[in-house]
């Protein structure tokens, strides 16, 4: 089960920004660095889309942002596209040297 | 270019054993560890575990000691992931994904479905 708390869904409409969040505990997100973002389309693997909080990846739009005070991550994402449209999950690594994964959000672009 | 690719999608009863493959290209198989995470129908990701292919050395998630096993094979660059004692809400799709010891997944193997049912 998910350790990491995400909203269930939120929605936007095009060009809009929405912002996800990610709370954790002080033994995850509240002491590494680590969380990252992953973006997944129905009947796809995940995407990895933000990495150590706020990094992108080569070829990640530069509309999705990342940041992180104490125990809370959130994803943030300017000019809403449709095909942004998907489920984004937040992940983390926590002091017992695990990964541990957000429940997912359900973006909707109206 | 780096790849993973995973074996075939599987059907066991309940109580019994399953291994998923992973192999490796494009990339030193040494460099990275190799995480699995697994997404049953409808629901959000679950991390189930690693392996350091460089030692062989593993950690999982609690929800699994004692029912998972991953182990190497480093001179055809595969991982595997055996989960025993299979019951009917262990069917999911079964995914391998790279990264450093922290979950920053870069690559994912296109998932392996596994279908728990008598």
């Amino acid at each position: 089960q998910a350790v990491l708390t995400q909203p269930a869904s939120v929605s936007g409409s095009p060009g809009q920004s929405i912002t996800i969040s990610c709370t954790g505990a002080d033994n995850d997100i509240g002491r590494y660095n680590y969380v990252s973002w992953f973006q997944q389309h129905p009947g796809k693997a995940p995407k990895l889309i933000i990495f150590d909080v706020t990094d992108r990846p080569s070829g990640v739009s530069n509309r999705f942002s990342g940041s992180k005070s104490g125990n809370t991550a959130s994803l943030t994402i300017s000019g809403l596209q449709p095909e942004d449209e998907a489920d984004y999950y937040c992940s983390s690594y926590t002091s017992s040297a695990r990964g541990v994964f957000g429940g997912g959000t359900k973006l909707t672009v109206l | 270019q780096v790849q993973l690719v995973q074996s075939g999608a599987e059907v066991q009863k309940p109580g019994a054993s399953v291994k998923v493959s992973c192999k490796a290209s494009g990339y030193t198989f040494t460099d990275f560890y190799i995480h699995w995470v697994r997404q049953a129908p409808g629901q959000g990701l679950e991390w189930m575990g690693w392996i350091k292919p460089q030692n062989g050395g593993t950690n999982s998630a609690r929800d699994f000691q004692g029912r998972v096993a991953m182990t190497r094979d480093t001179s055809i660059n595969t991982v595997y992931m055996e989960l025993t004692g299979l019951r009917s809400d262990d069917t999911a799709v079964y995914y391998c994904a790279r990264g450093p010891l922290w979950p920053r997944f870069d690559y994912w193997g296109q998932g392996t479905v596994v279908t728990v049912s008598s």
